[in-house]
């Protein structure tokens, strides 16, 4: 079935490296969606990118859009403690009305 | 807060118990789900309600049951669960369009432990 693929799965840097998650569906996303989970916490909305090559930031973090619409990356500039989490990337499922699929998640560990 | 409220947060439960995590949300949304997040599969979608209608069955085993009575309410009845059914359990509420299933608002999950 649709799976949207997530890597890597674990990122350790120190503080003020950059960071990368990416991910990568075999089939064309409408939209794709980013959440940050906190340690102890759950899943909170990012954002949302619907266009083809579409680029967000939101301070540090940058978002991308693929032009074929079927990746996906995270990038964060000069990493911080407070963005240690799992981030995930979510997209909807073909044929399945509301239905959600998240990748497996990045977990990132920051070391002061 | 997220506008979904979940409770219990935590359950401990022996494998000939039955018990019911509820979810509530106040944000008028259409669609409501349950995901199970554990260590193997990190967000694992069960359940998806449409309307109140039930529109996706992952492949979840019977002893887990959900129940929505209206559009705010969502259930998840268990009963005789195994220990590898130990998981932080998610409810999610989302408003659905026909061009996709929105931004997933989640709450703060159930914490269960079967023991």
């Amino acid at each position: 079935g649709q799976q949207v693929m997530q890597i890597p799965q674990y990122q350790h840097v120190q503080e003020g490296e950059d960071f990368t998650t990416y991910c990568n569906s075999s089939t064309t996303l409408s939209n794709i969606q980013w959440y940050k989970q906190r340690p102890g916490g759950h899943p909170v909305f990012l954002i949302q990118l619907v266009k083809s090559g579409e680029v967000k930031k939101q301070k540090r973090l940058t978002f991308q859009f693929g032009e074929a619409k079927k990746n996906s990356s995270l990038h964060i500039t000069a990493t911080q403690t407070t963005d240690v989490g799992t981030y995930f990337c979510a997209a909807p499922l073909r044929g399945g009305y509301n239905k959600l699929i998240f990748g497996a998640g990045t977990r990132l560990a920051v070391h002061p | 807060e997220t506008g979904v409220t979940q409770t219990p947060r935590h359950l401990v439960m022996g494998m000939t118990n039955k018990k019911s995590l509820k979810c509530e949300q106040h944000l008028g949304h259409n669609a409501m789900y349950w995901y199970k997040q554990s260590a193997k599969k990190p967000l694992e979608l069960m359940f998806v309600y449409n309307f109140k209608e039930q529109t996706e069955n992952n492949s979840v085993p019977s002893r887990f049951s959900p129940e929505c009575p209206n559009s705010s309410h969502l259930f998840l009845h268990l009963h005789t669960l195994q220990p590898e059914d130990s998981a932080l359990y998610l409810c999610a509420s989302s408003q659905g369009r026909p061009r996709g299933p929105g931004i997933a608002f989640f709450g703060q999950g159930t914490r269960l432990t079967v023991v």
